[in-house]
């Protein structure tokens, strides 16, 4: 079947260091794709989006990169702080306003 | 004030039992969905509604069921609670012709 899913579990970085957290995804018919950051005891919160039709996409300290040749999605995340401290997930729109969600990679930050 | 609230925040409960989460929502949106969460698994779609009139299942609907009682309501029930329902359970809203995805703050669920 096809799915999304996340490179690592878990990723541990040092505090100002930049961060990259991978996401596979094989449904080559995705057409948008969202990261999504959950903090201990919350829901997940959108972090930032990009629509097939872009590779990549800047925020606020965020990037995220898009691969359609080989289907991988990335988060970048500079200078990463404490309360970045938290689950990522990756997630696809797979039909009709439906997402698919990675299982998740956690990141640590070290002081 | 919280646009999607869940109710109850924690539930503790016996297999077999009848048990309801709720969600609400002031966000206006027309949209709404019912999702579970387990460790290593991301989260997985029971139920979802596009309007008042409309259900529909999602990929893991089996043991559940679904009631929008209004456009800001979406309740989930488990009939007969199992041990293996154990899990966080996340509502969540959205609104054409955005893709993205709202979520409450969860409910804890536990059935021994």
């Amino acid at each position: 079947g096809e799915s999304v899913g996340l490179h690592l579990p878990t990723l541990s970085v040092q505090e100002g260091d930049n961060s990259i957290i991978n996401c596979a995804y094989s449904n080559s018919a995705s057409d948008y794709f969202i990261w999504y950051k959950q903090e201990s005891g919350k829901g997940p919160q959108f972090i930032i989006d990009i629509r097939s039709n872009m590779d990549k996409r800047q925020g606020q300290r965020v990037t995220v990169l898009l691969n359609k040749t080989v289907k991988h999605l990335s988060l970048q995340i500079a200078a990463t702080q404490p309360g970045d401290s938290a689950v990522y997930f990756c997630a696809e729109n797979i039909d009709d306003y439906k997402l698919s969600f990675g299982a998740g990679t956690t990141v640590t930050v070290r002081a | 004030d919280a646009d999607v609230t869940q109710t109850p925040r924690n539930r503790i409960t016996k297999t077999g039992k009848r048990i309801m989460l709720e969600c609400s929502q002031t966000k206006g949106h027309d949209r709404m969905y019912w999702y579970r969460q387990d460790p290593g698994l991301g989260l997985r779609l029971i139920y979802y509604s596009f309007d008042v009139k409309d259900i529909n299942k999602g990929e893991i609907s089996d043991g559940y069921s679904v009631s929008r009682q209004a456009q800001a309501k979406f309740s989930l029930s488990l009939e007969s609670a199992i041990p293996n329902q154990t899990a966080l359970y996340f509502c969540a809203t959205s609104a054409p012709p955005s893709n993205e995805q709202f979520f409450g703050p969860g409910t804890r669920l536990t059935v021994l």
